[in-house]
C-alpha cells in the first residue's frame, strides 16, 4: 500500500513559468513533509520541508503548501529554470519518527 | 560541515557473490544512519536504519543485512546476491529527530 503518492510521473514546463508538483498521502499520522530533488546518478538533495502546524513554507523560488484536510501537499517553483530539470520526490514522516516514506517521484523538465 | 561518503559508485557483481557497501559520515557525532534502495523507475524504499552502534532496524525482509561497527560507519552486506538486488543504493544520515535526511551519492549495483 503506497502511503505517499505522486500521481504525475512527469511534467514539462516552459522556462520562467511556474512548476507545480503534487503529492498525496494516506496516513493521517504523518506530520512532517519534505521535498527532494534528484539528478541522475546522484543522491537526492533536500529542498524544503514543512511541519503540520504550518500550511505554507517558502525558501527562495520554492514554496511548499500543505492541505491537511485533503492530505495533499504541493511544491511550487517560480520561476522555473532549466537547471530545475530533475526528479522530485515527496516524503513524509512522523515528526519524531525514524522512517521517511517517499513517493515514486515526478520527473520535471523545464524547457528553454 | 557534515559530509557523507559512500562507495563504490558503481558495482557489477555476479549472482551468488557477496556484497559489501560502505558509508561514512564526517563532521557529526551519533547520527541516525539509513540505507535506502531505489529500484528502476520506482521511489526510495527504506531498507535499514540505525540510531546507534550495533543498533539496526530492518524495514523489509530481504537478502541483505546491515551493520554499524562504528558511530559514523554503516555497512550494507549480502552473503549471496540475487538478480533482484540490482538497484541504486543510498546511504543517508540525520542528527536531530525533526531534521531532514541527507543522502550520499549512491551506489549503482548491477547483479548479472
Amino acid at each position: 500500500d503506497q502511503q505517499v503518492k505522486q500521481n504525475s510521473p512527469s511534467l514539462s514546463v516552459q522556462e520562467g513559468r511556474i512548476s507545480i508538483l503534487n503529492c498525496d498521502y494516506t496516513n493521517s499520522m504523518f506530520d512532517y513533509f519534505l521535498w527532494y530533488k534528484k539528478y541522475p546518478a546522484e543522491g537526492p538533495t533536500f529542498l524544503i520541508s514543512i511541519s503540520s502546524i504550518k500550511d505554507k513554507n517558502e525558501d527562495g523560488r520554492f514554496t511548499v503548501f500543505l492541505n491537511k484536510s485533503a492530505k495533499h501537499l504541493s511544491l511550487h517553483i517560480v520561476p522555473s529554470q532549466p537547471g530545475d530539470s530533475a526528479v522530485y520526490f515527496c516524503a513524509a514522516s512522523l515528526y519524531y519518527g525514524q522512517n521517511f516514506v517517499f513517493g515514486p517521484g515526478t520527473r520535471l523538465s523545464v524547457l528553454p | 560541515s557534515q559530509t557523507i561518503h559512500q562507495w563504490p559508485a558503481t558495482l557489477v557483481q555476479p549472482v551468488g557473490s557477496p556484497l559489501s557497501l560502505e558509508c561514512t559520515v564526517e563532521g557529526t557525532s551519533n547520527p541516525n544512519l539509513y540505507w535506502y534502495r531505489q529500484a528502476a523507475g520506482r521511489g526510495l524504499q527504506l531498507l535499514f536504519y540505525s540510531v546507534g552502534i550495533g543498533q539496526i532496524s530492518s524495514e523489509v525482509p530481504q537478502n541483505l543485512s546491515a551493520s554499524r561497527p562504528q558511530d559514523r560507519q554503516f555497512i550494507l552486506s549480502s552473503k549471496k546476491l540475487l538478480l533482484s538486488d540490482s538497484g541504486f543504493y543510498l546511504c543517508a544520515w540525520k542528527v536531530a529527530l525533526d531534521s531532514p535526511l541527507h543522502f550520499g551519492n549512491g551506489t549503482r549495483l548491477t547483479v548479472t
